[in-house]
C-alpha cells in the first residue's frame, strides 16, 4: 500500500459526459501528479500540482482540468468524454528522499467511456 | 529533450533464469533514475532508484547501475520467480523542472 488513495476504482460513463476523479496524497506530501495510462500510448503525464498551485503541464487536453485543494487532495475533471478517453488514470504524490524526488502511485481509476 | 527508451517486450523467462531489461535515457545534466513495477490490476510501485553516476540501486534481488558514459540504467535479477511477472517501467527525473519521463514499459512473464 503506497498510502495514496484514489476514488472511484472503476467508472463507466457515456460519451459527452463529465466525471471527476479524486486523489488523496500520502500524509505530508505536497505534490500530486496525474497520469493517463492507455494500451496504445503508455503512461502519459497530464499535470502536476504542488501545495495547491499548478506546477507543470504535460499532454493534458483542454477538456480536462485539475485542482488541488487546501487539504492537499486533488481532483481531475474530464468533460465532453470521448471513447478514446477510456484509460487508467493514476495519481502520484511525491517526496524528496535519498537525494531524489520519488513518486508513490495510487491504485488508479479505470474509466470506461461507452 | 528528455526521454527514456526501454527494450520491447514481452519477455518470457523460465523460473530461476537471469533477467536483464535494458533502459537508456536522453537527458542533460544528471537526472535521477528509477525503476517502477506494475503488477496486474495495480498502480506503479517504486522498485529502486539511483541519483548519481555509478550509483547502484537494489531491492528484492533486483539491481540497476547508473551508467553516465552509456546513458543506461539496465535492470537485472539473477534468478527470477513467478511472482516477478509484471510490467517494469524505467523513468527519469531531471534535477531542474518538475516532470518525470517514463519508458513504455516491458512486460515480463515468468513461467514455472
Amino acid at each position: 500500500d503506497s498510502g495514496v488513495t484514489q476514488t472511484p476504482k472503476h467508472l463507466i460513463t457515456a460519451t459527452g459526459q463529465r466525471v471527476t476523479l479524486r486523489c488523496s496524497p500520502r500524509s505530508g506530501d505536497l505534490s500530486v501528479y496525474w497520469y493517463q495510462q492507455s494500451l496504445d500510448q503508455g503512461l502519459q503525464f497530464l499535470i502536476q500540482y504542488y501545495n495547491g498551485e499548478e506546477r507543470a503541464k504535460g499532454n493534458i487536453l483542454e477538456r480536462f482540468s485539475a485542482q488541488q485543494f487546501p487539504d492537499l487532495h486533488s481532483e481531475l475533471n474530464l468533460s465532453s468524454l470521448e471513447l478514446g478517453d477510456s484509460a487508467l488514470y493514476f495519481c502520484a504524490s511525491s517526496v524528496f528522499s535519498g537525494g531524489a524526488e520519488t513518486q508513490y502511485f495510487g491504485p488508479g481509476t479505470r474509466l470506461l467511456v461507452l | 529533450g528528455n526521454s527514456v527508451t526501454q527494450m520491447e517486450g514481452p519477455v518470457t523467462l523460465s523460473e530461476e533464469a537471469f533477467l536483464t531489461i535494458n533502459c537508456t535515457y536522453t537527458a542533460t545534466g544528471y537526472p535521477s533514475l528509477f525503476w517502477y513495477v506494475q503488477y496486474p490490476g495495480e498502480g506503479l510501485q517504486l522498485l529502486l532508484k539511483a541519483t548519481k553516476a555509478d550509483d547502484k540501486g537494489s531491492n528484492k534481488g533486483f539491481e540497476a547501475t547508473y551508467r553516465k558514459e552509456t546513458t543506461s540504467f539496465h535492470l537485472e535479477k539473477g534468478s527470477v520467480q513467478v511472482s516477478d511477472s509484471a510490467v517494469y517501467f524505467c523513468a527519469l527525473r531531471q534535477n531542474t523542472g518538475n516532470q518525470f519521463y517514463f519508458g513504455t514499459g516491458t512486460s515480463l512473464t515468468v513461467i514455472p
